[in-house]
């Protein structure tokens, strides 16, 4: 059975602070790796990861694939109140229609002031 | 341009009664995902349409079903409503394989 396991479930940080993220899966015939950003209902879109190795970076946020190690990391640097959410990370596959992700459970992160 | 569009936003059911929930996705992109999304569970797949053609579907009983119509736009129904059936009902559309999701507001389904 498929699985896509994120850690830590959830963390409180300080302004400021650096926070890493964890997503590990287990997929048959993977295609790709994307994080999203859910502050209130509509997930935003933050990074899609094919290759193992290429580091993708937005601002203070970076994500990385290790496709040896089924994992992928996102960071985020000089953490802001705005950074407070859930993140999300899905894998898409091979052999399913385009149009279907397989999420884990999402990473609730608070930053206070 | 417009991004993918959910209605209602909230709607309260009561316990058997049925529910149908609108999307209407990025002008041009013909898949529309659907997914249930609860705090014990997370998001979950129900179903994906394509050129009004469900191509895959979750593992949903069969309560659950959806269509799509000539204009991309799709719909998804619930029949015979549960209270575990509450829950934050999102819809994304795709224009491209390898290409991000994008989702809607979402509509929030209370059951009682």
């Amino acid at each position: 059975e498929d699985k896509v396991v994120q850690s830590p479930l959830s963390l409180v940080v300080h302004e400021g602070d650096t926070v890493t993220l964890n997503c590990s899966y287990e997929v048959t015939n993977f295609r790709s790796l994307l994080w999203y950003k859910q502050e209130k209902k509509a997930p935003t879109f933050l990074f899609m990861l094919t290759s193992s190795g290429i580091e993708k970076k937005s601002g203070r946020l970076s994500s990385i694939l290790d496709k040896k190690e089924l994992s992928s990391i996102l960071n985020i640097t000089a953490t802001q109140t705005g950074d407070s959410a859930i993140y999300l990370c899905a894998v898409d596959k091979t052999t399913d229609s385009w149009g279907k992700l397989q999420f884990g459970a999402g990473t609730q992160v608070v930053v206070t002031p | 341009k417009a991004g993918v569009t959910q209605t209602p936003r909230y709607l309260i059911k009561t316990r058997g009664q049925q529910v149908t929930l609108s999307c209407s996705p990025i002008s041009g992109h013909r898949s529309v995902s659907w997914y249930q999304q609860t705090p014990g569970q997370g998001l979950q797949f129900l179903f994906e349409y394509f050129s009004e053609t469900q191509r895959n579907k979750g593992n949903f009983p069969g309560r659950f079903s959806g269509r799509q119509f000539s204009n991309s736009r799709s719909e998804m129904n619930v029949s015979t409503l549960e209270l575990g059936d509450s829950a934050l009902y999102l819809c994304a559309s795709k224009g491209q394989p390898n290409t991000e999701a994008f989702f809607g507001q979402g509509t929030r389904l209370t059951v009682v």
